[in-house]
């Protein structure tokens, strides 16, 4: 079964730090580009970030809400995406999805929720 | 960057009604648009690829059309579990999003 499970949402206070994992199974996933996708609550969608694939250097895109305090990297060697997310502002509230870009994002992990407050 | 605008934001609908949904981008995008379904506390799933391809396993009374600037998804006779929010995309932007509710 082709599949995204996230992990490693929780709790963080403002100016601190949390890694999202987001493990894929079912498809050759050193192929794909995979991005991370957002919404907080009530809102709708927002683009996060992508990190290409090997044959593409492994190049990265950041929204600019995120860029400079989110790093995307994988391990295609263990078929996972991830996402350091530093500096925490309590807009970045969220559940956090990982997708697999096609262009069009064809499959969706069921998301972990992001909270940053005091 | 570019800007896509839904419209409208939110309709209300019947079971067996026709929906037209409306993707406006703010520079031509080619057919390089896509359509997602989203229902509450879910993962989006996509619709629509390239404009008007149909994802594997989504019932055709979905279509997508459009080109350039202007783009649309019809749902041609809503069910039940058509009621939700749709998104369209392109890259790396989303449209605001249109709530299809319940008459």
């Amino acid at each position: 079964e082709v599949q995204l499970v996230e992990s490693g949402g929780g709790l963080v206070q403002p100016g601190g730090s949390l890694r999202l994992s987001c493990a894929a199974s079912g498809f050759t996933f050193s192929d794909h580009y995979m991005d991370w996708v957002r919404q907080a609550p009530g809102k709708g969608l927002e683009w996060v970030g992508r990190t290409r694939n090997k044959a593409n250097s492994y190049t990265t895109e950041y929204a600019a809400s995120v860029k400079g305090r989110f790093t995307i990297s994988r391990d295609d060697s263990k078929n996972s995406l991830y996402l350091q997310m530093n500096s925490l502002k309590t807009e970045d509230t969220a559940v956090y999805y990982c997708a697999r870009d096609l262009g069009a994002f064809d499959i969706w992990g069921q998301g972990t929720m992001v909270t940053v407050s005091s | 960057a570019i800007q896509l605008t839904q419209s409208p934001s939110s309709l209300s609908a019947s079971v067996g009604d026709r929906v037209t949904i409306t993707c406006r981008a703010s520079q031509g995008i080619s057919s390089a648009l896509a359509w997602y379904q989203q229902k509450p506390g879910k993962a989006p799933k996509l619709l629509i690829y390239d404009a008007s391809s149909l994802e594997s396993g989504v019932p055709s009374r979905f279509s997508g059309s459009g080109s350039g600037t202007d783009f649309t998804l019809t749902i041609s006779s809503l069910q039940p579990e058509d009621f939700a929010t749709y998104y369209c995309q392109q890259l790396d932007t989303f449209g605001g999003g249109t709530k299809v509710e319940i008459k």
